[in-house]
């Protein structure tokens, strides 16, 4: 089976802008959760999508977002950038059947530069 | 709320001697934990998990990791480091979320060092 794919892998933006990062999870898994991954903060949860719905969501403001389509495949967004959102983005996907025990595959992530 | 601890910043250690990386964690209810190595520039790479059952879990790759639920700790172990060990490790426990679903707590990592 093919793991987790993330693109872009890098990305610069500059302060104001918008970015779109884009995860496909390993066939049939149903549940991606996002992460950002900086040298300050460590790995945080930012959210999850579980059959396009967001069930769960970390501590980031509103300019965090994400949204799930139908093949399970995630997108998420960062609108008014600021230098604090550079970070490696992390996403992970996993079965996600509610009670399960499953472990969560990370992808390489996209490493996202705000200038 | 779960939390993870790693006392470590980093382990350094010489090939062919066993090493030890240290977790700590703090949960309410059953502990489901995991750890995680991640290499310059790659996402995480999954070794091993403890849900239930044996505290001695085997993973990939040689790794080992002792669960003991009375000091709350879950090291990670290998009888014999290699050079190409070297990276950063990472625990992490998994919130029961009364909604199901995932969200993994982790620590802040432990930059293990692989020396001939």
């Amino acid at each position: 089976k093919a793991g987790v794919t993330q693109t872009p892998r890098y990305l610069i933006k500059t302060r104001g802008q918008q970015v779109t990062l884009s995860c496909s999870p390993i066939s049939g898994h149903r549940s991606v959760s996002w992460y950002q991954q900086t040298p300050g903060q460590g790995l945080q949860f930012l959210f999850e999508y579980f059959s396009e719905t967001q069930r769960n969501k970390g501590n980031f403001p509103g300019r965090f977002s994400g949204r799930q389509f139908s093949n399970s495949r995630s997108e998420m967004n960062v609108s008014t950038l600021e230098l604090g959102d550079s970070a490696l983005y992390l996403c992970a996907s996993s079965t996600g059947d509610r009670g399960s025990t499953d472990t969560q595959y990370f992808g390489p992530g996209t490493r996202l530069t705000v200038l | 709320a779960q939390s993870v601890a790693q006392p470590e910043d980093q382990v350094n250690v010489a090939e062919g001697n066993p090493l030890t990386v240290k977790c700590t964690y703090s949960v309410s209810g059953n502990p489901y934990l995991f750890w995680y190595v991640q290499y310059p520039n790659r996402g995480l790479q999954f070794l091993l998990k403890y849900i239930t059952g044996d505290n001695l879990v085997k993973g990939s790759y040689g790794f080992e990791a002792e669960f003991n639920k009375s000091q709350t700790s879950f090291h990670l172990k290998k009888p014999s480091a290699l050079v190409s060990d070297s990276a950063l490790y990472f625990c992490a426990v998994r919130a029961i979320l009364t909604g199901g679903g995932n969200k993994l707590t982790f620590g802040t990592g432990t930059q293990l060092k692989v020396e001939l």
